[in-house]
């Protein structure tokens, strides 16, 4: 099962630009994570924002909560060539177990 | 902290044949270890829950006689695919949970290439 949609699907933009994935997810949850994978690797923990909070930030990375709308962004500011890889939300499905339940991820590509 | 070491990185088997992954945490126990499989291009899709010393909790439309999946101790679960077939080529990834910023969080094994020919 999946908990929901992330947009674009892919993106492509130039070096220095900023890159915005949005999430949406469909049940109630504690917090919200968002994830990294470069391609045919496992996933990296970018950055986890609690149900309680509307933004966060660490580095070049803002991420953003909404949970009215079930909904999260990422942000990435002045991009570079090695943030190429795609980006899933993920969240824990507060009646279903404690599996990590992912999106279905941005491709982000970022060209030099 | 919080490493989850997975083998093999990746695996070519005949049809037919059965492959085992293994997913270690090196540097904490794990419980509970989840297991997904990701086609290309696609996003994770999770396949079943394990919990250290039960029976696995497998995800609808995942057939348990096929991914047995074994939780022996509180740092090493194994997923066996038995009979392998063209369509079990895939990504498989592990994962376990760990208490992160004051609340769970998530590690990941580097997952394993499946090759079925």
């Amino acid at each position: 099962s999946q908990q929901g949609e992330e947009d674009p699907q892919a993106l492509s933009i130039q070096e220095g630009e900023n890159a915005t994935m949005n999430c949406s997810y469909k049940t109630s949850i504690n917090n919200l994570q968002w994830y990294r994978q470069n391609s045919g690797r496992g996933l990296v923990h970018l950055i986890l924002i609690r149900s309680n909070e509307r933004e966060k930030h660490s580095g070049r990375l803002r991420v953003t909560l909404d949970t009215s709308k079930k909904s999260s962004s990422l942000l990435i500011t002045a991009s570079r060539a090695a943030d190429t890889a795609s980006y899933f939300c993920a969240t824990v499905n507060n009646q279903a177990g404690t599996a990590l339940i992912f999106g279905k991820g941005t491709t982000l590509s970022v060209s030099s | 902290g919080a490493v989850v070491s997975q083998h093999p990185s990746w695996v070519i088997c005949k049809s037919g044949t059965s492959v085992k992954i293994e997913c270690r945490s090196l540097d904490f126990q794990a419980t509970t270890m989840f297991w997904y499989r990701q086609f290309p291009k696609q996003s994770l899709m999770l396949m079943a829950t394990s919990n250290e010393g039960s029976k696995a909790t497998y995800e609808q439309g995942v057939e348990k006689d096929k991914f047995l999946i074994n939780h022996a101790s509180l740092t090493l679960s194994t997923l066996t695919v038995t009979s392998a077939h063209p369509e079990d080529s895939s990504f498989y990834i592990c994962s376990a949970r760990v208490i992160r910023e004051g609340s769970y969080g998530y590690t990941f094994g580097s997952g394993t290439r499946l090759t079925v020919v």
